[in-house]
């Protein structure tokens, strides 16, 4: 989806080295998320933020943090990346059907490498 | 959250109906069914959201019986670009946070 882009699309880095990826959106909307997906595997929740005061941990938190520097940025944050931090990351937004569970809006995506 | 279960992967032919049934059976009362299309090295993408009996919108059908422990999502007439990973998911009328398992693989051949 366009309206949700991510940057870089691909990087390859050393262990130990500090990464951000980048998440901006111009849906509108105030939830935000980033998810890893590992080869053959579904997506995993690593953080999420209803909105700019707001950080939750997801399923996967260790070893990553995240900034909401706006209500149309998100950012992640490998603070010293190790080899099994390689994976495809996802930024999601979403907003809220009326009378179900929000629809996520997903980026393109950052394949992420660690050497 | 429901746990759901579906076949890892699928095959079909161009011009064929696609029927791909997710188990639930520990849904909850106000849980929904929504289904999710990933084509590789992209995001996934919202197909359709259920909550009983049938949906219908302009790519797929969900069925959900009356005890909704299963759903069937249905493709109509598939081509080579429906080839794709598709996500069952089962989340509260609040829900937020998506749990994605390992979905079905379909692969449409010609």
């Amino acid at each position: 989806d366009a309206d949700v882009t991510q940057t870089p699309r691909n990087r390859i880095t050393k262990t130990g080295k500090r990464i951000m990826l980048e998440c901006s959106q111009t849906k509108g909307h105030d939830r935000m998320y980033w998810y890893r997906q590992d080869p053959g595997l579904g997506l995993r929740l690593i953080y999420y933020s209803f909105d700019v005061k707001d950080i939750n941990k997801g399923e996967i938190s260790d070893g990553y943090s995240v900034s909401r520097q706006a209500q149309a940025k998100f950012s992640l944050s490998l603070e010293s990346a190790i080899p099994n931090q390689t994976a495809l990351y996802f930024c999601a937004t979403s907003d809220q059907l009326a009378g179900g569970p929000d629809t996520q809006y997903f980026g393109p995506g950052t394949r992420l490498t660690v050497l | 959250l429901a746990k759901t279960t579906q076949p890892i992967s699928m095959d079909s032919y161009e011009g064929q109906e696609v029927n791909i049934t997710c188990s639930h059976n520990n849904i909850a009362t106000n849980d929904y069914i929504t289904w999710y299309q990933q084509f590789p090295s992209q995001g996934p993408r919202f197909i359709i959201q259920g909550y009983k009996t049938k949906v219908t919108n302009e790519v797929a059908s969900l069925f959900i019986p009356a005890d909704r422990k299963s759903s069937t999502l249905s493709l109509p007439r598939v081509s080579l670009s429906d080839t794709a990973v598709y996500y069952c998911l089962v989340e509260g009328a609040a829900g937020n946070k998506l749990t994605f398992g390992g979905g079905t693989r379909v692969l449409v051949k010609p």
